[in-house]
């Protein structure tokens, strides 16, 4: 069963544009929730992470949105470059000691 | 940050043979380390929890026999993926979290890409 909920699946955007990818849990459990950047052949790599007490955080050009009474969570890449082509995955666990749960990833092409 | 180091990156193997991936932990010490599965495309799906000198948790539908896990150390676990098939094939990522951090990040390795012929 997939504890966290991601779309779209696939995302293009125009250099310059925004692109927002959302996430949607259940478990009121959960409290900790990163997104992951991979590449091709890679481990994901930490971008951002937020917890339930705030409901937004920036950095530079990477934004989180967090919800908690929708249960919901999104990242918003501003000023989107080419090289931010790759896979985003967000992520939810219970506190930062746990295994993390994954959404199912979203494929970001970000065009010239 | 904190690296977590995975070996090897890639291997071939016959069906039937094992393979061990090895997932180190290289400036801090990690008493849990999480072991996930990626099939191409797909999101990581978690195998099982690594505990330090103890037995690994595994999820629910993971084959403990398939998939042994050991942890002796503070800076290493292995998985050894036992009598290898070509459904065994995948991308296996560790990851670890630095206990003396603050941020409760979750540092990943680089992947093992097994391919099983």
């Amino acid at each position: 069963q997939q504890q966290v909920k991601q779309s779209p699946q696939s995302l293009i955007v125009q250099k310059g544009g925004i692109s927002i990818i959302n996430c949607a849990y259940e478990n009121t459990a959960f409290d900790y929730f990163p997104w992951y950047q991979q590449f091709p052949g890679k481990g994901p790599a930490l971008l951002i992470a937020i917890r339930p007490d705030v409901s937004e955080k920036k950095e530079g050009r990477f934004t989180i949105s967090f919800n908690k009474s929708a249960k919901q969570f999104s990242l918003h890449i501003m000023d989107s470059q080419p090289g931010d082509s790759a896979t985003y995955f967000c992520a939810a666990s219970p506190n930062s000691g746990y295994a993390l749960n994954f959404g199912k990833g979203t494929s970001l092409l970000v065009t010239p | 940050g904190a690296v977590v180091s995975q070996h090897p990156s890639w291997v071939i193997c016959k069906s039937g043979t094992s393979v061990k991936i090895e997932c180190r932990s290289l400036d801090f010490q990690a008493t849990t380390m999480f072991w996930y599965r990626q099939f191409p495309k797909q999101s990581l799906m978690l195998m099982a929890t690594s505990n330090e000198g103890s037995k690994a948790t595994y999820e629910q539908g993971v084959e403990k026999d398939k998939f042994l896990i050991n942890h002796a150390s503070l800076t290493l676990s292995t998985l050894t993926v036992t009598s290898a098939h070509p459904e065994d094939s995948s991308f296996y990522i560790c990851s670890a979290r630095d206990p003396s951090g603050n941020t409760g990040e979750l540092f990943f390795g680089e992947g093992s890409r097994l391919t099983v012929l």
